[in-house]
């Protein structure tokens, strides 16, 4: 069966400090793993996806197919980096995700 | 510059009652589909649409009914609330030609009392 699995509810760090937030999967296609992300009293919008393999906002993720992981990075986090964060799971020619429960992020000051 | 729109965005049933909540989007994308976000579970997918006609079962689909007789209207109907329907319920759209990148709507709090 498909999973997605967010071992840490909260992750909290000081300002400045690495952050990695982890993200695990179950599946045994070819999957598209993304990262969502929910600030404070607003919509939950796309943060990353594998296959862009890009930075936003300082964070990056790389898939390992081997680990069957997907963990999202940040060298410095930052206090408008606290928010609630979702790995996601979409299977290969599907646009149906399955999430995660979701890490929230507190960045201290 | 809408994006997805659920309305509304709180609402307190009794339970036994009906009600249907509404989701609309301007960005004529295919696909559309409505989760559900429960304290610890993440969000888990209800129903889901690949276009005008065609709905389909998710992952916890029960007392929920779907219909999608347009591009940008896919509303969610609970037949007869339960208070394990309380949620905060999630609608999100997104293109064929980008099926990775979908956009939520603000979401729906309900309470079933």
């Amino acid at each position: 069966a498909q999973r997605v699995t967010q071992p840490e509810k909260l992750l909290s760090v000081f300002k400045g400090a690495p952050v990695e937030l982890k993200c695990n999967y179950s599946y045994s296609g070819s999957p598209e793993l993304f990262w969502y992300v929910q600030y404070s009293r607003q919509r939950l919008q796309l943060l990353l996806r594998h296959i862009s393999r890009e930075s936003i906002k300082g964070f990056t993720a790389d898939l390992n197919k081997g680990e069957t992981s997907f963990h999202l990075k940040k060298p410095f986090a930052q206090e408008e980096d606290s928010a609630m964060y979702y790995c996601a799971l979409s299977t290969s020619g599907t646009y149906k995700y399955i999430f995660g429960t979701g890490t929230r992020l507190k960045v201290l000051a | 510059n809408a994006g997805v729109t659920q309305t509304p965005k709180f609402q307190v049933l009794k339970t036994g009652q009906s009600m249907t909540l509404q989701c609309a989007q301007d960005m004529n994308h295919e696909y559309m589909s409505w989760y559900r976000q429960d304290p610890g579970m993440g969000l888990r997918l209800i129903h889901y649409s690949v276009g005008a006609g065609i709905t389909d079962q998710g992952e916890v689909p029960n007392g929920y009914n779907v219909s999608r007789s347009t591009t940008e209207d896919f509303p969610l109907r609970l037949l007869s609330a339960a208070p394990s329907q309380t949620s905060v319920y999630f609608c999100a759209s997104s293109s064929r030609r980008r099926p990775g990148e979908a956009f939520f709507g603000q979401g729906t709090r309900l309470t079933v009392v």
